[in-house]
Order: C-alpha cells, then structure tokens, then sequence
C-alpha cells in the first residue's frame, strides 16, 4: 500500500501521560501536514511541513505539542502532559511538490482517548 | 465563526436514490473547492476538486457544482448505493491551508 499510513491506529492513555504518533507520507511528498478531528467536526488544521522545515504551526498547537520531520520523510507528533481535551482523531496528510492544486492526501488518522 | 458551512447535518434515504448537499462558504479567495468523503474512523478521500473558474466536476455517481459568485457549492449523489453512507465534507483551499466543514452524515437504508 503505498498510501499515506500512521501508526497507532488506536491509542488510550491516562491524563498526564506522553504520547507519539508516528505519520509515513506518500513516498516522495515533500509536503505534511497536521489536523485534529473531534466528533462530529470536520479536520481542523495544526502544523504544516515542506520537506523537514516546520512552516506553520495554528494556536491550536499548544506548548504540550510538538511535531517534528527530521530527515523530511516520515513525521512524529507528541503530545505531553495529555488532557481529556486531547481526546480527537489525528490525521496526517501530504502532497506532492508539483500539485498546484495542493491536492492532500489523507492517512487513516489515529484515534485517541484520554482517560 | 466557521468559514465554511455545510447543510444539512444528517440525512437518511432509501437506497437507489438521490440526494443533494450543500455548502456555502466566506473564504476569500480561494484557490479549490473540494469535496471528501471519510467513512466512519477513516482519513477524508477526496471524491472532487473544482477551481473558481469551474462550474461542474463529476465522478461516477458524485457530481459537485460551484457558484463562485454566491459562493456555494453542491454535492449531488445519484443512485445512491449502502457504500455511500459517510460523512460527505467540504473543504475550500487558500493555497496550502484548508478550512473544512463540519460534514453532512449520510446514511443510506436499503
């Protein structure tokens, strides 16, 4: 499958936990991207990479959340400290350099609850 | 305020017909529109994307509309089938940013 994957699919923690998502791209997308989705809400953007560089992060990426691209390839997103707040589907997305249409392809997001 | 408002939020209809969405939207300007259908835990899948000079984009049994001018967009479904049952979001583009409505759930009852 050569689609956009993220790893967990599931996860569950306990308040005040440290958590990691993990996002693999489309081989060869230069372009990442972040959204949280809560019940009933459509995608809400959180971050935004072209290659490794972190171009764009909205206010909603509190100090707790950190979203790295070392190497410009896969991307990890941690959260520290969760809160039930937390609590959301987290997907990932990417898109090819030569898409003028900026077309995003999307993963199969991770769910996560906070207990 | 969200910028891009979908009606209606749910809906339900017998298999083998149709069904219109809508979307009405204040992004300005915007490079797309695009419409996405996301099962149930499941990553949005783009079914449409249609620029501000295009009217009309089918695929299959989906056909969007644009009126740039009012700023609405439609999603028709024709034939529905079980496997249309999602959520049907619209999504218009600012360059790389994407503002999303809220989706309008469709669930389709043989």
């Amino acid at each position: 499958d050569t689609g956009v994957s993220q790893d967990p699919r599931h996860k569950i923690t306990k308040r005040g936990q440290n958590v990691t998502f993990r996002c693999d791209p489309i081989s060869e997308h230069n372009r990442l991207y972040w959204y949280r989705q809560t019940l009933g809400q459509g995608p809400e953007f959180l971050t935004y990479f072209q290659n490794e560089a972190q171009l764009e992060k909205s206010r909603l990426l509190s100090d707790r959340f950190s979203a790295e691209r070392p190497k410009g390839s896969f991307s990890t997103l941690e959260i520290q400290r969760t809160e039930q707040g937390d609590s959301a589907m987290y997907l990932c997305a990417s898109s090819p350099r030569t898409s003028g249409r900026n077309e995003q392809f999307f993963g199969p997001g991770t769910r996560l609850t906070v207990l | 305020k969200n910028q891009v408002e979908q009606s209606p939020q749910s809906l339900i209809i017998l298999e083998g017909k149709n069904c219109t969405l809508q979307c009405n939207y204040t992004v300005s300007p915007f490079s797309n529109l695009r419409w996405y259908k996301q099962d149930t835990g499941r990553g949005p899948v783009s079914l449409t994307i249609m620029t501000f000079s295009e009217n009309t984009k089918s695929n299959g049994r989906y056909t969007a509309t644009l009126d740039a001018d009012t700023k609405q967009s439609s999603l028709h479904i024709t034939a529905s089938q079980l496997s249309d049952s999602a959520s049907y979001i619209c999504v218009v583009s600012e360059g790389y940013k994407l503002s999303f409505g809220a989706g309008t759930t469709v669930t389709v009852r043989a």
